[in-house]
């Protein structure tokens, strides 16, 4: 049971390159989210999944897209990338019962 | 809108000394609180939450968290610091009518716990 999977760990894009981070859960976990975490602000939510299908935009999305075709991949496209997306990147999933999140161990993304 | 408040940046404690990270919510009905630890190149670990019930919640690692709802707050606490706690940790909340993804978190709070 791996529970969250992200892929990759480290990435450095040039100015403009687009690029898909990925997240994978084997818990069949209904709800996903991502987020990005920057010194002195926290995790703020870019975009969440309640369902296959069905995806929705949290506090910070723009610049970001993603979809959900299956229960377990959460895809994170960044469709321009810019050095203001230079951050750590994490993937989360939630069980309906809603007791907690479960977090993948991150994405650190430097934009030049 | 749901909030967080974790009003240090940083927290400095001496090993065996007891520990509290601070932590104040606003959402406009009832909450679900949680506590995430972060260590270096690492992801969030759950510690504790508080949903329902006793205002003292016990979680992992001997840590535990008061909820006081006429304060807004939800401090983390341990009795007896571990240089092994040393790590950023995180408040986080969500509105009982909102949905689970909508977890907010605060800005986090560096414990460090010197020997």
């Amino acid at each position: 049971n791996a529970g969250v999977t992200q892929t990759p760990k480290f990435q450095v894009l040039k100015t403009g390159q687009s690029m898909t981070l990925q997240c994978a859960q084997d818990m069949n976990h209904e709800y996903m989210s991502w987020y990005r975490q920057d010194p002195g602000m926290g995790l703020r939510l870019i975009h969440y999944s309640v369902g296959a299908g069905i995806t929705d935009q949290g506090e910070v999305p723009n610049g970001y897209n993603v979809s959900r075709s299956t229960t377990e991949d959460f895809p994170l496209r960044l469709l321009s990338a810019a050095p203001s997306q230079t951050s750590v990147y994490f993937c989360a999933s939630i069980p309906s019962s809603g007791t907690e999140a479960f977090f993948g161990q991150g994405t650190r993304l430097t934009v030049v | 809108a749901q909030s967080v408040a974790q009003p240090e940046d940083q927290v400095n404690v001496a090993e065996g000394n007891p520990l509290t990270v601070k932590c104040t919510y606003s959402v406009s009905g009832n909450p679900y609180l949680f506590w995430y630890v972060q260590y270096p190149n690492r992801g969030l670990q759950f510690l504790l939450k508080y949903i329902t019930g006793d205002n003292l919640v016990k979680g992992s690692y001997g840590f535990e968290a008061e909820f006081n709802k006429s304060q807004t707050s939800f401090h983390l606490k341990k009795p007896s610091a571990l240089v092994s706690d040393s790590a950023l940790y995180f408040c986080a909340v969500r509105d009982v009518d909102t949905g689970f993804q909508k977890l907010v978190f605060g800005t986090g709070t560096r414990l460090l716990v010197s020997p």
